[in-house]
């Protein structure tokens, strides 16, 4: 069965300091795919990225970089010089093409506090 | 503008009263999803729909139903509410119905959330 483990319930940072927020996955499917989404504390849920079990490039858009590794079955996100903005919760999950492409099962998210 | 909407945004009621929170989009989107999210636990999906007149369970759809007559409005239904749905509800859509083993999955558009309160 598939799984999405974010074992970093709450995490506090100063501000300017880097910051990688875990995940490890679980899954039998061969093709899947894997998403960041960030939850700030208006409530809404504002997708980050997405990533398909073929494209293992590690990805960058700004401060912003993931981490993708079949090998330990990892998707790590990582927020380089944190910004008091960046204070949310963040979600990893997973869909997988057998059981549906877009059937999301969520990780239990961790919750970022950067400190000014 | 592109959007998932849902109403309403927060609502107190009583265990047993029948209540309907609304999802709508105006993306064409063929898939559309529940989700509900609960503290400890992150969103789990209710039910989801790959297109009009087709749904299916997802992975807690007990105490909920829902319909698909049109395209663009996909209900939840909770015909007799009790505490422990007191939950924040999403909705979410995508452009592809997600069928078919080897379509790509496609970013989901979420609604704002829906607060329910039973009592």
């Amino acid at each position: 069965a598939q799984k999405v483990t974010q074992a970093q319930t709450e995490i506090s940072v100063v501000e300017k300091e880097d910051v990688t927020l875990d995940c490890v996955y679980e899954t039998r499917d061969t093709t899947y795919y894997l998403f960041w989404y960030k939850q700030p504390p208006s409530g809404e849920l504002v997708f980050l990225i997405r990533r398909n079990s073929f494209d293992e490039q590690n990805e960058i858009s700004g401060r912003y970089s993931w981490n993708f590794q079949k090998s330990t079955s990892s998707f790590n996100f990582t927020i380089t010089a944190s910004q008091v903005v960046d204070s949310a919760v963040y979600f990893c999950a997973l869909s997988e093409a057998l059981t549906g492409a877009n059937n999301l099962f969520f990780g239990t998210g961790t919750r970022l506090t950067v400190i000014p | 503008e592109a959007q998932v909407t849902q109403n309403p945004r927060y609502l107190i009621t009583v265990t047993g009263k029948k209540l309907t929170v609304t999802c709508s989009q105006n993306m064409n989107h063929e898939y559309m999803s529940w989700y509900r999210q609960d503290p400890g636990l992150g969103l789990r999906q209710i039910y989801y729909s790959m297109n009009v007149e087709v749904t299916d369970k997802g992975d807690v759809p007990e105490g909920y139903k829902v319909s698909r007559k049109e395209k663009r409005n996909f209900p939840l239904i909770l015909e007799s509410p009790s505490p422990n749905q007191t939950s924040l509800y999403f909705c979410a859509s995508t452009k592809n119905s997600g069928q078919q083993i080897t379509v790509s999955s496609y970013e989901q558009y979420f609604g704002p959330g829906t607060r329910l309160t039973v009592t």
